[in-house]
């Protein structure tokens, strides 16, 4: 199937710990976001990257770190998790400038306890 | 700065109900506006796209329209069903940036 799949689905965690989710998208798609929906169901943007190049850094704690090994792919890594850190973490991919808009992932839902 | 606005924020209809969605956005220089549908603990699942250029799209029973100039959108939900209850959301990108910028959603119920 065509998609933009990530993992893991669930992550609960504790606090301090560092973890990572991970993104791919075989759609062919230029560039791959990370969108954080937080408790309240708001989702923002975190970074992107086109070709492999980060794009947008929204304003987010250089605990997290993402990483592009290729333009397929889109990496998250948490450094010294925080409660405030809890919420679903999207990935999602387009294609830059055409009709064709984004697509998402199902999500991975990060608890830290 | 971008803001997108959704009201009312939930809304809860009997079954067979056409219902309007509305979302409104700061600033008209936008490059498309695209509508999401978000069920429960799922991801986003795109409904329609809406260029700059364009005033409407059309799928199946759902028909969404663009006023840039008014900076409003509206998703036209014809003869609702049980299976249209979810999450709308709209967001919006700039013209030079691909960046989503996001309403805060309304959560559709309806009921049988």
């Amino acid at each position: 199937d065509t998609a933009v799949s990530q993992t893991p689905k669930y992550l609960v965690t504790q606090m301090g710990n560092d973890k990572s989710i991970k993104c791919e998208q075989n759609l062919g798609h230029d560039t791959m976001y990370w969108y954080k929906q937080d408790s309240k169901k708001f989702l923002k943007i975190m970074f992107s990257y086109n070709n492999k190049e980060l794009i947008i850094n929204e304003t987010v704690p250089n605990r997290f770190s993402p990483k592009s090994p290729d333009k397929a792919h889109l990496n998250l890594h948490i450094n010294s998790l925080e409660l405030g850190d809890s919420a679903v973490y999207f990935c999602a991919s387009s294609q830059v400038f055409t009709v064709y808009g984004y697509t998402f992932g199902s999500g991975t839902r990060l608890t830290v306890v | 700065k971008q803001e997108v606005t959704q009201i009312p924020a939930a809304l809860s209809v009997p079954e067979g109900e056409n219902l309007v969605l509305n979302c409104s956005f700061t600033d008209s220089a936008i490059y498309n506006l695209q509508w999401f549908r978000q069920d429960p603990g799922k991801g986003l699942t795109s409904l329609l796209l809406i260029q700059s250029s364009q005033r409407e799209q059309t799928s199946g029973r759902l028909n969404a329209s663009l006023d840039k100039s008014s900076g409003r959108s509206t998703l036209y939900i014809a003869a609702s069903q049980p299976g249209d209850s979810a999450t709308y959301l709209c967001a919006v990108t700039q013209g030079g940036s691909e960046k989503l910028v996001f309403g805060k959603g309304m959560k559709l119920t309806v009921n049988p």
